[in-house]
C-alpha cells in the first residue's frame, strides 16, 4: 500500500526566512513523487514532481526538493518566502502514468511579516 | 493553454437531493481522475477513467456513480446527498503513455449540502 506522511500539520514562518515541509512515503515500487500547492479554496497547482535522475530537483515560485531513497523522504524547501507563499501543501506519491495518487495531510503555512 | 474545467464551480443543495458534477478534461486527455476533499482534510481519490470505462475505485459511496463520455468528459452523479457529501471535489486529467507524468487538476467544484 501506498502513504504519505507529512509530520508538520502547521508551519509558522517570516517573510524571507527559509522554508523546509517534510513529506515520508511509503510505496512498493518505484515511486512517483509530487509536491503540489493550494490557496484557500483554489485548486491544486503542481510545485515539482520526481520521477527519476537528479534527486535534486527544481520547480516553480523558487522551490526545490530533493528525493532520498535510503530516508523514504521528498522534502520541499524554498530559501526564501514570499507572504503569497501562505497556502496549504501537500505531497504526493504515485506511479508513472497512474494518476490515482495518495496525500499526505498536508502542511499549512502561515508567513509573518 | 486549455486546463481542466469543472462545472459548477459551487453548489449547494439539500439533503437527499442528487448533483452532478462535470469535468472537461484537457483536449487529448483520456483518462479522468474523481477526488474528494472534505473540510481539513487531503483529497482522496474516488474513481477513475480511462477511455470511457472505468479504470480504478477508491472510496466512493455507492449513492454516488460517474462515467466518461465519448468527448472525454466526465461526470460525478450523487444522490440521496448527506451533510457528510459537503467536500470539494476535484476532477483531474491526464495522457496514458509515455512522456504523460503528470495530472491536470480542475479548480474544483464546492459542494455544499444543508
Amino acid at each position: 500500500a501506498q502513504s504519505v506522511t507529512q509530520p508538520d500539520i502547521h508551519i509558522t514562518v517570516s517573510e524571507g526566512a527559509s522554508l523546509e515541509l517534510r513529506c515520508n512515503y511509503s510505496y512498493g515500487a518505484t515511486p512517483y513523487l509530487f509536491w503540489y500547492v493550494q490557496s484557500p479554496g483554489q485548486g491544486l497547482q503542481l510545485l515539482l514532481k520526481y520521477f527519476s535522475g537528479d534527486t535534486l530537483v527544481q520547480g516553480i515560485k523558487g522551490f526545490e526538493a530533493e528525493f532520498k531513497r535510503s530516508q523514504s523522504s521528498f522534502n520541499l524547501r524554498k530559501p526564501s518566502v514570499h507572504w503569497s507563499d501562505a497556502a496549504e501543501y501537500f505531497c504526493a506519491v504515485g506511479a508513472l502514468g497512474d494518476y490515482k495518487l495518495s496525500f499526505g495531510a498536508g502542511t499549512t503555512v502561515t508567513v509573518r511579516a | 493553454a486549455a486546463g481542466v474545467i469543472q462545472s459548477p464551480r459551487h453548489l449547494i443543495k439539500e439533503k437527499r437531493e442528487t448533483a452532478t458534477l462535470k469535468c472537461y478534461p484537457i483536449p487529448r486527455h483520456d483518462t479522468v481522475y474523481w477526488y474528494q476533499q472534505g473540510p481539513g482534510q487531503d483529497p482522496q481519490f474516488l474513481i477513475s477513467f480511462y477511455e470511457k470505462m472505468q479504470s480504478d475505485k477508491g472510496s466512493i459511496p455507492d449513492r454516488f456513480s460517474a462515467q466518461q463520455f465519448s468527448d472525454y468528459h466526465s461526470e460525478l452523479n450523487m444522490s440521496s446527498l448527506e451533510l457528510g457529501d459537503s467536500a470539494l471535489y476535484f476532477c483531474a486529467s491526464g495522457g496514458r503513455g509515455q512522456g504523460n507524468t503528470e495530472a491536470f487538476f480542475g479548480q474544483g467544484t464546492r459542494l455544499t449540502v444543508v
